[in-house]
């Protein structure tokens, strides 16, 4: 299965853009890259997903790789609510045709004000 | 409320007790997920359910036993609770083919601790 790599930890500025990074070498063709965050004593929240092409939305922005081997979410302003766990997880079809998310360490982002 | 909904919040219960955490969701979602998350582990998933009637197992599923007779429901049960689940277990739901065209929606969490 392919596997996610992303650093422990990371100290943002507020009002600062954030680049969080995702090394994902054994990405296969039909694997989409999702982003979800934690909030302490919350459920993981969906950022955004994208399969070869950068996607932008209300939250964040995702640059994919050409060769998909790495994936950047970038926060465009880092807020203090942004601080979290974010998990960068591939997305893989199982026997059954179905798909599943298999979560990685993640990241810790600390905003600072 | 529209959403997705773990009962109970909390849960302490003792070592061989079965134990059954509750999650509901009110979009109709075809598919549900079960996830544990430990340090160290990120989150884990347990069972997952592709529809009404529907199961089958995820990375770690022994121990645990779920169905789902409704849509909107998919129970996760202990049937005989060791310390090694003692953990937080999210709930999650996500419509049509999860992953290619939508993201997944979570529940809070249920913090059971088996002592």
């Amino acid at each position: 299965d392919a596997k996610t790599t992303q650093p422990n930890s990371m100290e943002s500025n507020e009002e600062e853009p954030v680049h969080l990074p995702c090394n994902h070498s054994t990405i296969s063709g039909t694997d989409y890259i999702h982003w979800y965050r934690q909030l302490p004593s919350q459920g993981p929240e969906y950022v955004i997903h994208g399969l070869t092409s950068n996607v932008n939305n209300r939250m964040a922005s995702l640059a994919i790789a050409e060769d998909r081997k790495s994936s950047t979410l970038i926060l465009h302003r880092a807020t203090l609510r942004d601080a979290a766990v974010y998990y960068c997880i591939l997305i893989f079809k199982w026997s059954r045709g179905a798909r599943q998310l298999t979560f990685g360490s993640g990241t810790q982002l600390t905003v600072l004000p | 409320d529209a959403g997705i909904t773990q009962s109970p919040r909390y849960k302490i219960t003792e070592t061989g007790r079965q134990v059954t955490l509750m999650c509901h969701q009110t979009w109709s979602h075809s598919y549900m997920f079960w996830y544990r998350q430990d340090l160290g582990h990120g989150l884990r998933l347990i069972y997952y359910s592709a529809a009404a009637d529907i199961t089958d197992k995820g990375e770690v599923p022994d121990g645990y036993v779920v169905s789902r007779s409704k849509t909107e429901n998919f129970p996760l049960t202990l049937e005989s609770a060791t310390r090694s689940q003692t953990s937080v277990y999210f709930c999650a739901s996500s419509d049509l083919e999860p992953g290619a065209n939508y993201g997944y929606t979570f529940g809070s969490g249920t913090r059971l601790t088996v002592v």
